[in-house]
């Protein structure tokens, strides 16, 4: 079955430097990946949608210039965060979809900002 | 706008009960609707989509226009379905995506 790796599972770091995600597709090319936020004992809420090539599309209320993302193939993309605070500390989930198919997930990245 | 409610944050049944997950949606066209399933320590996955009308390890999922509604129902439920449970819509060709608030699913022996 497709296959969604996530890098790192988990980062610790100080406030004010940058975290980069990695997120590839093993077995698929992925026409469309998203990235998602999720707090404690919450449902997953969507920060942008990619498509290879092209800039992302972010949701109202994510900030494009703290939250970049890259989608540089159809293989990857990577979510950097911009000079982290405490606040950023959430799980972050990717996944990916190639057309109109189904979403397929990885383990997400446990973010910690000391 | 588009949303979508899961009324249980916690679903407690007995083995071997029936079992049905709550969820309505709110959108104006033609929806796509999916369960997603994360087992402990597992990432989230596909259970099923409305579109297949398919049934996955004993699951279904009807979509009702009428009421807004694609309810997950399992007759039988098995200790192993313990899991959260996430309902999901997409629009615009899967490009935008939103979750519900998720139900988790506690089957007691």
């Amino acid at each position: 079955g497709a296959v969604v790796s996530q890098h790192p599972s988990r980062v610790i770091c100080k406030s004010g430097t940058s975290v980069k995600i990695e997120c590839r597709s093993l077995d698929f090319q992925a026409t469309t990946m998203f990235w998602y936020r999720q707090f404690p004992k919450q449902s997953l809420m969507l920060m942008a949608t990619s498509n290879e090539g092209s800039k992302a599309t972010y949701e109202q209320g994510v900030e494009k210039d703290k939250f970049l993302i890259n989608h540089a193939s159809l293989t990857l993309s990577t979510l950097t965060v911009t000079s982290a605070h405490p606040e950023d500390s959430s799980f972050y989930i990717c996944s990916a979809s190639a057309g109109d198919q189904p979403q397929h997930f990885g383990d997400g990245t446990r973010l910690s900002i000391l | 706008a588009q949303r979508v409610t899961q009324p249980e944050k916690l679903l407690s049944v007995f083995k071997g009960a029936p079992v049905e997950l709550k969820c309505n949606y709110s959108y104006s066209g033609s929806p796509e609707l999916f369960w997603y399933v994360q087992y402990s320590r597992q990432r989230l996955q596909l259970l099923l989509r409305h579109i297949s009308r398919e049934s996955i390890k004993g699951f279904t999922a009807d979509l009702n226009k009428g009421e807004t509604s694609f309810h997950l129902k399992k007759p039988f439920a098995q200790e192993e379905d313990s899991a959260m449970y996430y309902c999901a819509l997409s629009w615009s060709g899967g490009f935008k995506t939103i979750f519900g608030a998720g139900t988790r699913l506690f089957v007691k022996a």
